[in-house]
């Protein structure tokens, strides 16, 4: 079955260091990538999503591509901030699956200043 | 900006009450979807739906069970809470099209004494 594999947490960084989260898949298919992020008391937000090999997602500095070679969705911000103290979530929906997003373990961020 | 509500946003109650956590979405999507949330962050699929009076059971089997009467709503129910439905429960929606991220609402966290 479908399986995502995302990096161990918890990540303390320093403010304005350079954020990797590495993820890899596993699926059969041409699956659809998502990175989602969880604010301290809240729900999953949409952070990028990229929808075929080569795709770069991007949005708030953070950025992902969607390595089809390597199986891989690995999430990079160039300098980090206290705000993106966050637990942060590599997903995939397989559409020629049950259209069920399959989730990783989740990654625990927290940026000191 | 996603329009899905979860009611309540936190629950404390005794062993053997009967509970049922709302969760309604305002964009006519078909899909939704409710999640399991271990203390560790770990979600797990527990039922979905893929319109009205269409519902099936998720990855993680659960003792609760949920209705899909009109297309907005979609409730979750355990007929007699234990200690170890302890736990947050997320809501989740998606339009019925290929490479659409699933919504996510703010989440019930559940404590049952």
């Amino acid at each position: 079955g479908d399986s995502v594999t995302q990096m161990e947490g918890p990540v303390t960084l320093s403010e304005e260091a350079f954020l990797t989260i590495n993820c890899t898949y596993t699926a059969t298919g041409y699956p659809s990538l998502f990175w989602y992020v969880q604010y301290p008391g809240e729900g999953l937000q949409l952070l990028l999503k990229a929808t075929k090999a080569d795709d770069k997602g991007s949005n708030k500095g953070f950025e992902a591509t969607y390595r089809k070679e390597t199986t891989s969705f690995h999430l990079e911000k160039g300098s980090v901030q206290v705000s993106d103290s966050a637990v942060y979530f590599c997903a995939l929906n397989n559409f020629f699956g049950n259209e069920k997003l399959t989730f990783g373990t989740g990654t625990r961020l927290t940026i000191i200043p | 900006e996603a329009d899905i509500y979860q009611t309540p946003r936190y629950l404390v109650i005794g062993t053997g009450k009967k509970i049922t956590l709302e969760c309604s979405q305002t964009m006519g999507h078909d899909k939704m979807y409710w999640y399991q949330q271990d203390p560790g962050m770990e979600l797990h699929l527990i039922h979905y739906s893929y319109g009205v009076n269409s519902t099936e059971k998720g990855d993680l089997s659960s003792e609760s069970t949920v209705s899909r009467i009109r297309t907005e709503h979609f409730p979750l129910t355990l007929e007699s809470a234990r200690p170890s439905h302890t736990s947050q429960y997320l809501c989740a929606s998606r339009e019925d099209k290929n490479y659409n991220e699933q919504f996510f609402g703010p989440g019930t966290r559940l404590t049952v004494l």
